[in-house]
Formats: structure tokens, C-alpha cells, sequence
């Protein structure tokens, strides 16, 4: 079985400032773990992924993410916000294949203020 | 870049009511599910299709669900006879090898 907990229902920083969105990950098999954003009515939008590869992923928009193996966490971090980063974001994780289902955390709501 | 593309956008239907949810996946994919997502709890999986057939689903997608790709084009959710609590948002998904999704940007379902 495999979850996924997002520390952080809500984020708030300001422009310009480092973003740190917390996710910690329970998996069986070495897991494939995802970050995904989502925009006001917009779709699910892939932003990095984890794959077995280089521990320190980077991402779109400028956004990175580090596979933690003893701390079982895989936290997206950003070195300066930007207003059009405010949106909701889920990290995931799958199976070892890959080829199994998503399990999605609640998501971190992430608010920018000028 | 190729999107996944559903429609409505958003659906309004009676409870007791048919209702198919409509999804056109990227056209070389191979891999099709369906997400939902209840207003405040998380993104949970339904069914993933591969091949013609239904390759894994989860407790939620009971008899009341199913899914068909009718054509070569689109892959449809049908839920029989809506309950309250289907209300929420559903999103398709498509994968060429089963490893990374693009997702479409989903169908509010509201059931009255």
C-alpha cells in the first residue's frame, strides 16, 4: 500500500520569496513520486517527477524537488515565488513500475502576495 | 502540445439520472483512467483502461460505473443512476506506456 501526506493544507509567501511545499511518502517498492499543479479550472499539470534516478529532480517554472529515502519525503522547493505560482499542488505517488494507479495527497493551496 | 480533452465542463444532473462524461485522450496513448476528485478531500482513482479493457479499478467503480471507448477517439465514463455523493470533479487521464499522465482539465459534476 502506498500514501502520501502534504503537511500543509495552505501556504502563504511573498513575491520573491522561497516556496516550500512539505510531502512525505509511505511506499512498499521503491516508489515513482510526482508533483502535480493545478490552476483555477485548469487541468492536473505535471511539474517533475521522480523516477529512480538523480535524487534531486528539477522541474518546470523553476521548481525542484529532492527524494529524501530516510526521510521518506520528496518537499517541492522553489528559490523565488511568483505570482502566477499561485495555484493548488498534489504531490503523488505510484508503484514501482510506474505502471500503477496515483495516490494523490490533499494538495497545498500555495498564495502569493505581492 | 497535445492536450487531453473533456467535455462538459461542467454538468448538471437530477439524482437517479443517467450521466457519461466524455474524454478525448491524446491520440497515440494506449493507457486511459478516470480520476475523481469530492470538493475538499483528494484526488482518488476509478479505472484505468488498456487495450479494450478495464486493466484495474478501484472500490469506488462499482456496477454503476463503466467506461467504453467507442471509437478510436474517445474514452466515456457512465455513471447508471447518479447519487449525491457522485457530485464532484472527474478528470480523464491518458499515458503512452503507462508512466507519466496528461490530464484534461476535468468535468464538475453536480448532482441535485
Amino acid at each position: 500500500a502506498q500514501s502520501v501526506t502534504q503537511l500543509d493544507s495552505h501556504v502563504s509567501v511573498s513575491e520573491g520569496t522561497p516556496v516550500l511545499l512539505r510531502c512525505n511518502y509511505s511506499s512498499s517498492y521503491s516508489p515513482s513520486l510526482f508533483w502535480y499543479v493545478q490552476h483555477p479550472n485548469k487541468g492536473l499539470q505535471l511539474l517533475l517527477k521522480y523516477t529512480s534516478a538523480a535524487t534531486l529532480v528539477k522541474g518546470i517554472n523553476g521548481f525542484e524537488a529532492e527524494f529524501k529515502k530516510s526521510e521518506t519525503s520528496f518537499h517541492l522547493t522553489k528559490p523565488s515565488a511568483h505570482m502566477s505560482d499561485a495555484a493548488e499542488y498534489f504531490c503523488v505517488v505510484s508503484g514501482s513500475s510506474g505502471y500503477s494507479t496515483l495516490t494523490f495527497g490533499k494538495g497545498t493551496m500555495l498564495l502569493v502576495s505581492p | 502540445e497535445p492536450e487531453v480533452t473533456q467535455t462538459p465542463s461542467h454538468q448538471v444532473t437530477q439524482m437517479g439520472q443517467e450521466v457519461i462524461l466524455r474524454c478525448v485522450p491524446i491520440s497515440n496513448h494506449l493507457y486511459f483512467y478516470w480520476y475523481r476528485q469530492i470538493l475538499g478531500q483528494k484526488v482518488e482513482f476509478l479505472v484505468s483502461f488498456y487495450n479494450n479493457e478495464i486493466s484495474e479499478k478501484s472500490e469506488i467503480f462499482d456496477d454503476q460505473f463503466s467506461v467504453e471507448r467507442p471509437d478510436g477517439s474517445n474514452f466515456t465514463l457512465k455513471i447508471r443512476s447518479t447519487k449525491l455523493e457522485d457530485s464532484a470533479m472527474y478528470f480523464c487521464a491518458s499515458s503512452v506506456s503507462g508512466v507519466g499522465y496528461t490530464f484534461g482539465s476535468g468535468t464538475r459534476l453536480t448532482v441535485v
